[in-house]
């Protein structure tokens, strides 16, 4: 069974442009939950969908959004990068919600640096 | 009341040794606490995870030690190994709300 797969893996920005992720999750699993990793924050939730609705968001500006198909694939996009968006965008999926029923499995991430 | 603590911050057991990474958190609505391991350039990974009706769960070599009343729960990794060596988050999630809170992460190194 393939695991969450993540694209691109590596890309670079600069300040003020805009950058779509996108996520597919494992075969069957219906909830998508976006994290963002630094060294100096850690893992920090942004937005879980399932069913194709958001069901929870993170503290984060507007300018973080995200969506989910159809076929449980997620995209999620930046608007207006900051240097401070430089991150590691983790996807993770799980067959139910996720967090509290069920393992969430994490791909690989998208490391996004921003110039 | 949303945050995890997490200590230490970095930690060098010898093989062989037991490993302790400590969390804390506040928001006693908190109801699933899971241990996540991640090694260098891949995602999180679950390693373990107890509810609160729980005090103890062991899995092999991973045992998670849970104290409700002083809202505290640990990591303990028997017979570490180099193997081992990667970042350890704890975290903490309530019902319903699909979204995990993670510790600040343990860099653990394991020395041949």
């Amino acid at each position: 069974k393939a695991g969450v797969t993540q694209t691109p893996r590596y890309l670079i920005k600069t300040r003020g442009q805009q950058v779509t992720l996108s996520c597919s999750p494992i075969s069957g699993h219906r909830s998508v939950s976006w994290y963002q990793q630094t060294p100096g924050q850690g893992l920090q939730f942004l937005f879980e969908y399932f069913s194709e609705t958001q069901r929870n968001k993170g503290n984060f500006p507007g300018r973080f959004s995200g969506r989910q198909f159809s076929n449980s694939r997620s995209e999620m996009n930046v608007s207006t990068l900051e240097l401070g968006d430089s991150a590691l965008y983790l996807c993770a999926s799980s067959f139910n919600r996720g967090g509290n029923t069920g393992e969430l499995f994490f791909g690989e991430g998208s490391r996004l640096t921003v110039l | 009341q949303q945050q995890v603590k997490q200590s230490p911050q970095s930690l060098i057991v010898q093989k062989g040794g037991i490993s302790i990474i400590n969390c804390a958190y506040e928001n006693t609505a908190f109801d699933y606490f899971p241990w996540y391991q991640q090694f260098p350039g891949k995602g999180p990974a679950l390693l373990i995870a107890i509810r609160p009706d729980v005090s103890e769960k062991k899995e092999g070599r991973f045992t998670i030690s849970f104290n409700k009343s002083a809202k505290q729960f640990s990591l303990h990794i028997m017979d570490s190994q180099p193997g081992d060596s990667a970042t350890y988050f704890c975290a903490a999630s309530m019902s319903n709300t699909g979204k995990l809170i993670f510790g600040q992460g343990t860099t653990l190194q394991v020395k041949p």
